[in-house]
């Protein structure tokens, strides 16, 4: 299957500081790359979509101005957790979206390997 | 209502016996299904995609109800190596919605 990195794999911060995850196709082009939070022993939740080139479409109840997602280019997408608090504290994961070169959508996602952010 | 549901479990059975795992989904407008598999504190991995025909992959049978929108997963011939948690899948083109997973354990 197609890889993603993610990067870092682990972070621990002070309350009040901001954190950047990133998150990369490494061997092929997303336009689109989705992040989600899990909470232990609970699903993945949808945060947001993010579109290579536009705003990212954020989920009902998740704060844009909190979570800030950037994707600059085809391979890269970027999730900031601006002024993190301990509620912050989750596993994060990006995955992106592959198009098989028919075009035909299957919806598949790849996951990165996640980032477990700690906030103290 | 949850959007996709599933029995967490754990099941919890020995090396070489066949377990089931089933799924139910709400929106009948769903159009893409998968199981992944996902160990602990790590991210899922795509075991397999689901289609109305049914598909095998090796010891793994995915079927798909979609007028009873049900889903299901058979492992045959279980190994320790499968002990995870099998989480089921539906989307659309954009969105995929995740179950909380059912956790299986596999003992010797």
């Amino acid at each position: 299957g197609a890889v993603v990195s993610q990067h870092p794999s682990r972070v621990i911060c002070k309350s009040g500081t901001s954190v950047k995850i990133e998150c990369r196709s490494l061997d092929f082009q997303a336009t689109t790359m989705f992040w989600y939070r899990q909470f232990p022993k609970q699903s993945l939740m949808l945060m947001a979509t993010s579109n290579e080139g536009s705003k990212a479409t954020y989920e009902q109840g998740v704060e844009k101005d909190k979570f800030l997602i950037n994707h600059a280019s085809l391979t890269l997408s970027t999730l900031t957790v601006t002024s993190a608090h301990p509620e912050d504290s989750s596993f994060y994961i990006c995955s992106a979206r592959v198009i098989p070169p028919t075009g035909t959508e299957t919806g598949e996602q790849y996951f990165g390997p996640g980032t477990r952010l700690t906030v103290t | 209502r949850k959007e996709v549901e599933q029995d967490p479990g754990p099941f919890n059975v020995p090396e070489g016996a066949t377990v089931a795992f089933n799924c139910t989904y709400s929106n009948s407008a769903s159009q893409s299904f998968f199981w992944y598999r996902q160990d602990c504190r790590k991210e899922p991995k795509l075991l397999m995609s689901v289609y109305s025909s049914g598909n095998e992959d090796g010891r793994f049978t995915a079927q798909l109800n979609r007028a009873s929108q049900y889903i299901s997963l058979l492992i045959r011939d279980s190994k320790l190596s499968d002990s995870a948690t099998y989480l089921c899948v539906v989307g659309g083109f954009q969105k995929l919605v995740f179950g909380t997973g059912t956790r299986l354990l596999v003992s010797p």
